[in-house]
């Protein structure tokens, strides 16, 4: 099946640090991508809609200025976490759908952010 | 907008079968998704339905009744590695994004 590469799977940084998170589509296109953050015993919320070409969509409550989206081709997303908090320490995990196809979203693998 | 309502917890015995349902609420409906995640990892596909009716696969299977805005997922021949959240899924018409409910944590006990 469909491969979604996520990268890094773990990162552990300072107060005050950018980190960014790249996912891949590796075997398919994908317009959208999907970013998602899951807190410890919590459902995955829904983060923001990357569209390639475009701007991002945020959910309500998700400051773009902090979460930075960038979809700069078909199979690649990047999420930067800036001026990161202990409060962002959490799971992000990226999915994407093949384009034009009514499937099934691939995941990544997710990535364990730790600020310390 | 959408409304998903599963159970939070369950346990079921080793070599059991456990049914957990699903009822949601959604505008533009285009099919359920069931998702299986373990502890500290991205979710893993198990079933679409778009068609009502049973959908069959190895031990897991997948019920739908677009009328009645229910699903359930069906577990058969329980097994520890069994332990996991199980997210119901369904999907809006177009690109739009799978919007997952809380999860039912399933934990199989011997």
């Amino acid at each position: 099946g469909a491969v979604v590469s996520q990268h890094p799977s773990w990162v552990i940084c300072k107060s005050g640090t950018s980190v960014k998170i790249e996912c891949r589509s590796l075997d398919f296109q994908a317009t959208t991508m999907f970013w998602y953050r899951q807190f410890p015993k919590q459902s995955l919320m829904l983060m923001a809609t990357s569209n390639e070409g475009s701007k991002a969509t945020y959910e309500q409550g998700v400051e773009k200025d902090k979460f930075l989206i960038n979809h700069a081709s078909l199979t690649l997303s990047t999420l930067t976490v800036t001026s990161a908090h202990p409060e962002d320490s959490s799971f992000y995990i990226c999915s994407a759908r093949a384009t034009g196809l009514n499937t099934e979203a691939f995941f990544g693998q997710g990535t364990r952010l730790t600020v310390v | 907008g959408q409304n998903i309502d599963q159970p939070t917890e369950m346990t079921a015995t080793e070599g059991a079968i456990v049914q957990i349902n699903c009822t949601y609420q959604t505008s533009g409906f285009n099919g359920l998704f069931w998702y299986q995640q373990h502890a500290g990892e991205a979710p893993t596909f198990l079933s679409y339905n778009v068609l009502d009716g049973l959908e069959e696969k190895g031990r897991f299977s997948s019920f739908l009744s677009r009328s009645k805005g229910y699903s359930y997922l069906l577990l058969k021949e329980l097994q520890m590695k069994d332990s996991a959240s199980y997210l119901c899924a369904p999907k809006g018409s177009g690109n739009t994004p799978l919007v997952f409910g809380k999860g039912t944590r399933l934990s199989v006990i011997a």
